[in-house]
């Protein structure tokens, strides 16, 4: 069964400090993967796309990795920000289908305190 | 920010009521989503569209239904609303040639079915 599993489900952090989220799927055949930011009560924003040969990709102070031997991607923080606030979405895409069917994780729920 | 609306943002209602959620995107994408979105739980497909008049159910079984008249108009309607119902919806778009094409989420609508 295909699947998303991120971890940890929430997490806590000062503002300033790093932090890194994980994200481990047994999705298969597999295309990409993509990490989403959702604000409360927004849609969900992508931040990161990576395909089976790229190890890693930055968007600002956001740097996703990618092991797609191990199946497992991590999406590291840098300085956090009070607007880093979010739930955090693993999103893997297969190739089983035109439509590029996508697997979504729950999410990581971050909160940056001041 | 992403050129895809969603009205209306909440809505309380009794059961039995009819409702149509309005989806509408000025980016001219031909492929668009509904997907139903649960606190702390993942988005799960409940209906897509490939362009006008092409409709399909999702991964999610939904006892709700969508027409797709206009490229830039795609809403999502429940004939009779319960309170199994009471969920967030988001609305979403993408490219239409490209499968790893980000999707752009439109803000969602919270419903409440009493």
């Amino acid at each position: 069964k295909n699947q998303v599993e991120q971890s940890p489900q929430s997490l806590i952090i000062l503002e300033g400090k790093n932090c890194t989220l994980q994200c481990n799927y047994t999705v298969s055949p597999f295309s990409n993967l993509r990490w989403y930011k959702q604000d409360t009560g927004r849609g969900p924003v992508s931040l990161t796309i990576m395909t089976f040969s790229e190890n890693t990709k930055s968007n600002g102070r956001y740097t996703a990795t990618l092991d797609a031997d191990t199946k497992q991607s991590s999406l590291h923080i840098t300085a956090s920000q009070l607007s880093d606030s979010a739930s955090y979405i693993c999103v893997v895409s297969d190739r089983g289908s035109t439509l590029g069917r996508l697997y979504f994780g729950r999410g990581t729920q971050l909160t940056v305190w001041p | 920010e992403a050129d895809i609306y969603q009205t209306p943002r909440y809505l309380v209602i009794g059961t039995g009521k009819k409702i149509t959620l309005e989806c509408s995107q000025t980016m001219g994408h031909d492929k668009m989503y509904w997907y139903q979105q649960d606190p702390g739980m993942e988005l799960h497909l409940i209906h897509y569209s490939y362009g006008v008049n092409s409709t399909e159910k999702g991964d999610l079984s939904s006892e709700s239904t969508v027409s797709r008249i206009r490229t830039e108009h795609f809403p999502l309607t429940l004939e009779s609303a319960r309170p199994s119902h009471t969920s967030q919806y988001l609305c979403a778009s993408s490219e239409p040639l490209d499968s790893s094409a980000a999707q752009y989420f439109g803000p969602g609508t919270r419903l409440l079915v009493l």
